[in-house]
């Protein structure tokens, strides 16, 4: 099956700084999403992005299909975006394969 | 419009015992997939259900099993509790199979003794 990972595994940052969060996957792929996951667990959609760039106020994302990447872009941190970070991509199998995650601090 | 909702959030069980989660998806979608996700781990997939068929598995053994209705809410069914079954259950719904974004529920946790 389709291999994700996730890099770095933790990432420490003071607030306000900026930080790339990536993803490479094995295959190509129909469908790639982050997520963000907050204390209780819920997996807050974050990004839908096969391919191409989409922003959202301070977060980012660019998936470049034919490499096998995507990269989640945060700036200005806040000690809100504190948490796990997937990436899960989906060949068209009706079956989203996770990352390892990265794990965020930031630290007022 | 609706997110999809889980119930019980969180329960505990003795291994050997059975127990149902439920998950129902949120509005205009007609497909649910679930998830296990052990700690400190991302999310498995278990399985897929669209139209009310399983379409599609992931390498968890048959004491897992599913159902959807005609309303397009889902339960997820485990056999035989084992200690290593303790883990967060994630339901998630999508408007299409294979290319839907994936909506996650709050998660059902489940702790095994």
């Amino acid at each position: 099956g389709i291999q994700v990972e996730q890099s770095p595994p933790d990432l420490i940052l003071q607030e306000g700084a900026n930080s790339t969060l990536r993803c490479n996957f094995s295959d190509s792929v129909n469908n790639l999403q982050w997520f963000h996951q907050n204390p209780w667990g819920q997996l807050i959609n974050l990004f839908y992005i096969p391919s191409g760039t989409k922003q959202n106020g301070r977060l980012s994302a660019t998936t470049v299909a034919t490499e096998r990447y995507s990269l989640l872009y945060i700036s200005s941190s806040q000690t809100t975006d504190s948490g796990v970070y997937f990436c899960a991509v989906d060949p068209n199998a009706g079956k989203s394969t996770f990352g390892d995650g990265t794990t965020l601090t930031v630290k007022p | 419009e609706t997110g999809v909702t889980q119930s019980p959030t969180h329960l505990i069980k003795t291994r050997g015992q059975q127990v149902t989660l439920r998950c129902s998806s949120q509005s205009g979608h007609n497909t649910v997939s679930w998830y296990q996700q052990a700690l400190g781990q991302g999310p498995q997939f278990i399985f897929q259900y669209y139209r009310e068929e399983e379409n599609g598995r992931g390498n968890f053994p048959p004491r897992f099993s599913g159902l959807q209705f005609p309303n397009y809410s889902s339960e997820l069914n485990v056999n035989a509790l084992e200690l290593d079954d303790s883990a967060l259950y994630l339901c998630a719904s999508s408007f299409d199979r294979g290319t839907g974004e994936l909506f996650f529920g709050e998660g059902s946790r489940l702790t095994v003794l």
